[in-house]
């Protein structure tokens, strides 16, 4: 079964608005990622947000964690037609070993109209 | 510097027929892993190894065999393809930490399209 569940499962804004997708999940984790995936392409890493970390930023984007309530969150600012994509949440935990990996949610489906 | 790179793009077969598809890196990552990503399901781990000789199962493995004789290559076979194993198939790496946690993302191909008839 998939550790990640992100909502919503679709989401369509306009050009300028942000865009919030959540992502829930039910065990300890050593770290969360966040992936962009465009149409018929591979996954491309977006922020890695570790276990003690609350909040973290890049470019346009803002990630939260709170692990006491086994959630995230990806904020877009200021979203662009190129931002359509899906976006998916990883976690990865078993912190005590190098053989760690990620266990993916199934997506959120953003559309940005131009 | 290409990165992740997966053979075939586009595949089919029938029932039964065996095949192997290719990965590579070219960025000296131990840690490699196999996903299948079906409508829906999200990605799914298949097989994965943390360094050449060394291959373990994911979440989804019957059908599937790895092996990994080199660091650069982790080629993911099927056995004898059934309609349920049409899918998309990502390979993805990373560096590892043996021993401590590795707080790295892992770097993806662009994925084979594989249909079974």
């Amino acid at each position: 079964s998939q550790q990640g569940e992100e909502d919503p499962q679709a989401l369509s804004i306009q050009e300028g608005e942000n865009a919030t997708m959540n992502c829930s999940y039910k065990t300890s984790i050593n770290n969360l990622q966040w992936y962009r995936q465009n149409s018929g392409r591979g996954l491309v890493h977006l922020i890695l947000i570790r276990s003690n970390e609350r909040e973290k930023h890049s470019g346009r984007l803002r990630v939260t964690l709170d692990t006491s309530k086994k959630s995230s969150s990806l904020l877009i600012t200021a979203s662009r037609a190129a931002d359509t994509a899906s976006y998916f949440c990883a976690t990865d935990g078993a912190p005590e070993t190098s053989g760690s990996r990620l266990t993916f949610g199934e997506g959120t489906q953003l559309t940005v109209n131009p | 510097n290409a990165g992740v790179t997966q053979t075939p793009k586009f595949q089919v077969l029938k029932t039964g027929q065996s095949m192997t598809l290719q990965c590579a890196q070219d960025m000296n990552h131990e840690y490699m892993s196999w996903y299948r990503q079906d409508p829906g399901m999200g990605l799914r781990l298949i097989h994965y190894s943390v360094g050449a000789g060394i291959t373990d199962q994911g979440e989804v493995p019957n059908g599937y065999n790895v092996s990994r004789s080199t660091t650069e290559d982790f080629p993911l076979r099927l056995l004898s393809a059934a309609p349920s194993q049409t899918s998309v198939y990502f390979c993805a790496s990373r560096p590892n930490f043996p021993g401590g946690v590795s707080n790295q993302p892992q770097h993806f191909g662009d994925g084979t399209r594989l249909s079974i008839l």
